[in-house]
C-alpha cells in the first residue's frame, strides 16, 4: 500500500516557466518530507526537505510547499532549466519511525 | 568523500543463479538501506540496518532474499535462486544520525537482469 503517491508519471514544461510537481501522502504521522532528483544511471540525490512545523521552504529556484490538512506537498521549480530534466521522487518519514517512504516518481522534461 | 559505492553496476544472470550485490556506505554513516526501484512501485525499501544490525526486513519479498552487514563499511544483498521478476535496479543508501534530520545518500545502483 503506497503511503506516498505521485499521481503524475510525467510532466513537460517550457524552459523558463514554472514546474510544479505534486505529492500526496496518507499517513498523518509523517512529519518530515523530502524531494530527490534522479538522473538516468545515477542514484537519487537529495534536493530539498521540509518539516511539518513549516509550510514552505525555499532553496534557490526550488520551493517546497506543505499542506498538512490536505496531506499534500508540492515542489516548485522557477525558472525551469533543461538541466532540471530528471525523475523527481517525493519521500516522507515519521519521527516515531526510522525509514523513508518514497513515491513512484515524476519524470520532468524541460523543453529548451 | 567517495559517496556510497555499489558493485556491480550491471548484473545479467540466468534464472536460478545466485546473485550478490555489494555496498560500501559513506564512512561514518550508521544506517544503511537497500531499496529496489520498479516502475510500478517506485523505490521500495527492502531492509535497513542501524549500527550493522538489521532493524526491519519486512520489505524483503521472499526468503530468496537475504542481506548482511558484517561491519560498518560493507553490506551485501543476496538473491538465491534468482527469478526474472527480480529484474530491477537495486539501490543502497546510507545516512548518519536520526532519520528525521538526515537525508539518505544513495549509490548509483545495480541494474539486475535475470533471464
Amino acid at each position: 500500500d503506497q503511503q506516498v503517491k505521485q499521481n503524475s508519471p510525467s510532466l513537460s514544461v517550457q524552459e523558463g516557466r514554472i514546474s510544479i510537481l505534486n505529492c500526496d501522502y496518507t499517513n498523518s504521522m509523517f512529519d518530515y518530507f523530502l524531494w530527490y532528483k534522479k538522473y538516468p544511471a545515477e542514484g537519487p540525490t537529495f534536493l530539498i526537505s521540509i518539516s511539518s512545523i513549516k509550510d514552505k521552504n525555499e532553496d534557490g529556484r526550488f520551493t517546497v510547499f506543505l499542506n498538512k490538512s490536505a496531506k499534500h506537498l508540492s515542489l516548485h521549480i522557477v525558472p525551469s532549466q533543461p538541466g532540471d530534466s530528471a525523475v523527481y521522487f517525493c519521500a516522507a518519514s515519521a519521527d516515531t519511525g526510522n525509514q523513508f517512504y518514497f513515491g513512484t516518481g515524476t519524470s520532468l522534461t524541460v523543453i529548451p | 568523500d567517495a559517496g556510497v559505492i555499489q558493485s556491480p553496476r550491471h548484473e545479467v544472470t540466468e534464472m536460478g543463479q545466485e546473485v550478490t550485490l555489494r555496498c560500501k556506505p559513506i564512512s561514518g554513516h550508521n544506517s544503511l538501506f537497500w531499496y529496489r526501484q520498479t516502475m510500478m512501485r517506485g523505490l521500495e525499501l527492502l531492509i535497513y540496518f542501524n549500527n550493522n544490525v538489521p532493524i526491519d526486513d519486512s520489505g524483503m519479498p521472499e526468503d530468496r532474499f537475504s542481506a548482511k552487514m558484517p561491519n560498518a563499511s560493507f553490506s551485501t544483498l543476496k538473491i538465491q535462486p534468482s527469478e526474472p521478476r527480480d529484474s530491477a535496479v537495486y539501490f543502497c543508501a546510507s545516512t548518519l544520525g536520526p532519520i528525521i534530520n538526515s537525508p539518505l545518500h544513495f549509490g548509483n545502483g545495480t541494474r539486475l537482469t535475470v533471464t
